[in-house]
């Protein structure tokens, strides 16, 4: 069964400063891979995904995340934070693109400040 | 883009009493539909999988006699609560797959806060 793994329950970031937020995953077949945001009491907002071609993709507000076949990574960054990017961050998973079996799977969520 | 709606945002219930949620897909047609739930601080956990005009698919751990999932229509799908109780007080998010053109694209809903006293 596919899996995903954030290992940081929360990061802190100095505003200004470049910024990552770590994943990892395990699949059986094609990962396809994403991240979501979100912020208190709100639903999801896409970010990105990867799903084949350029392993570096770049998303929405700044944000871009390299996949990395070998590490099994997918992880999210950011050149230059801001405060107003401080909110939940998921990484997300589905390996069976179109088969019955297609699930998206959430990792836990990392949360993410930045400090003025 | 794709939208999917969700009625209510927020619903407060008395112990005992059931509560229906809706989700839409606005824009869109959706075969197959997904049902999250989310627990304060922690990570969406899927409930289910709904397929229109089929019985739902529920995860491991997942009542279907309380959670009923019905889909009866290429855009709608309702998650009811049946005897709600305090420890069903969650964040309800629902998704939906855009099956048109080979588009396998999902998306997500706002979110339903059910509070159960």
């Amino acid at each position: 069964a596919q899996s995903v793994a954030q290992p940081e329950d929360q990061v802190n970031v100095a505003e200004g400063n470049p910024l990552t937020v770590k994943c990892t995953y395990s699949v059986s077949g094609n990962p396809y891979l994403f991240w979501y945001v979100q912020y208190p009491n709100r639903g999801l907002q896409f970010l990105l995904k990867y799903i084949t071609g350029d392993n570096l993709v770049k998303g929405s507000y700044g944000f871009e995340a390299e996949f990395n076949k070998s590490q099994t990574s997918f992880h999210l960054k950011k050149p230059s934070a801001l405060v107003s990017d401080s909110a939940l961050y998921f990484c997300a998973v589905r390996d069976k693109w179109g088969n019955r079996d297609d699930k998206i799977i959430f990792g836990k969520g990392t949360r993410l400040h930045i400090l003025p | 883009g794709a939208v999917v709606s969700q009625h209510p945002s927020w619903v407060i219930c008395k112990s005992g009493t059931s509560v229906k949620i809706e989700c839409r897909s606005l824009d869109f047609q959706a075969t197959t539909m997904f049902w999250y739930r989310q627990f304060p601080k922690q990570s969406l956990m899927l409930m289910a999988t709904s397929n229109e005009g089929s019985k739902a698919t529920y995860e491991q751990g997942v009542e279907k006699d309380k959670f009923l999932i019905n889909h009866a229509s290429l855009t709608l799908s309702t998650l009811t609560v049946t005897s709600a109780h305090p420890e069903d007080s969650s964040f309800y998010i629902c998704s939906a797959r855009d099956m048109g053109q080979g588009n396998y694209e999902q998306y997500f809903g706002p979110g339903t806060r059910l509070t159960v006293t």
